[in-house]
């Protein structure tokens, strides 16, 4: 399985700055990731996947993908307290992802 | 209903008990899988099923016993469980196994929380 790994946090950032999330893994084949939001109790969703080395845009939210590095972040710009959730990242290619155990986001007001 | 619908919400029961997960997709999916999140723990993979069969278990005690009678449901029978066992059961369904890992991932269900005393 491929593994990924994630700081915990959680990371706190005020209403309005930019979020950094990171994500590291360890498998040099890996071609694509995903980026799930789980709000507390609630199901992961959904929220991005990046193939290619670089960024993808999606309104306030950004992935890079570093491929030399083995790294992968997610960009939260004008961060909102409805962003305050765990961020899970997961290596795509396989059925089976691993899921990284997450960074939980707090945005203050 | 849309989606990923799974019942109960919450279950409690004791360590004797016997009980049913259900889950049900209405999007098409041809791939349903049963997921563990337990408190401050990474997503565990239980099971895999395409298309009816299953073709991952994860190394699962017995004490699970999945059952996918069809490719819309996805059941997860427990029984003489452990305190351990506490947890949200999460189901979620994809595409077909090829396309989980490309562009479109998992769609979740809501989770069952259980409590076993």
């Amino acid at each position: 399985q491929k593994e990924v790994e994630q700081n915990s946090g959680p990371l706190s950032v005020p209403e309005g700055a930019i979020a950094s999330l990171n994500c590291t893994y360890s498998d040099r084949g890996s071609q694509s990731f995903f980026w799930y939001r789980q709000y507390s109790g609630k199901s992961p969703e959904l929220i991005m996947f990046i193939y290619s080395n670089g960024d993808k845009e999606d309104g306030r939210f950004t992935a890079q993908l570093n491929k030399a590095s083995q790294y992968v972040s997610l960009l939260i710009r004008d961060s909102q307290p409805s962003d305050s959730a765990t961020y899970l990242c997961a290596p795509g290619g396989s059925y089976i992802p691993t899921f990284g155990r997450g960074t939980s986001l707090i945005v203050h007001p | 209903e849309t989606g990923v619908t799974q019942t109960p919400r919450h279950l409690v029961m004791g360590m004797t008990n016997k009980k049913s997960l259900k889950c049900e997709q209405h999007l098409g999916h041809n791939a349903m899988y049963w997921y563990k999140q337990s408190a401050k723990k990474p997503l565990e993979l239980m099971f895999v099923y395409s298309l009816e069969e299953r073709v991952e278990n994860n190394s699962v005690p017995s004490r699970f016993s999945p059952e996918c009678p069809n490719s819309s449901h996805l059941f997860l029978h427990l029984h003489t469980l452990q305190p351990e066992d506490s947890a949200l059961y999460l189901c979620a369904s994809s595409q077909d196994l090829s396309r989980a890992g490309v562009r479109y991932g998992y769609t979740f269900g809501s989770g069952t929380r259980l409590t076993v005393v």
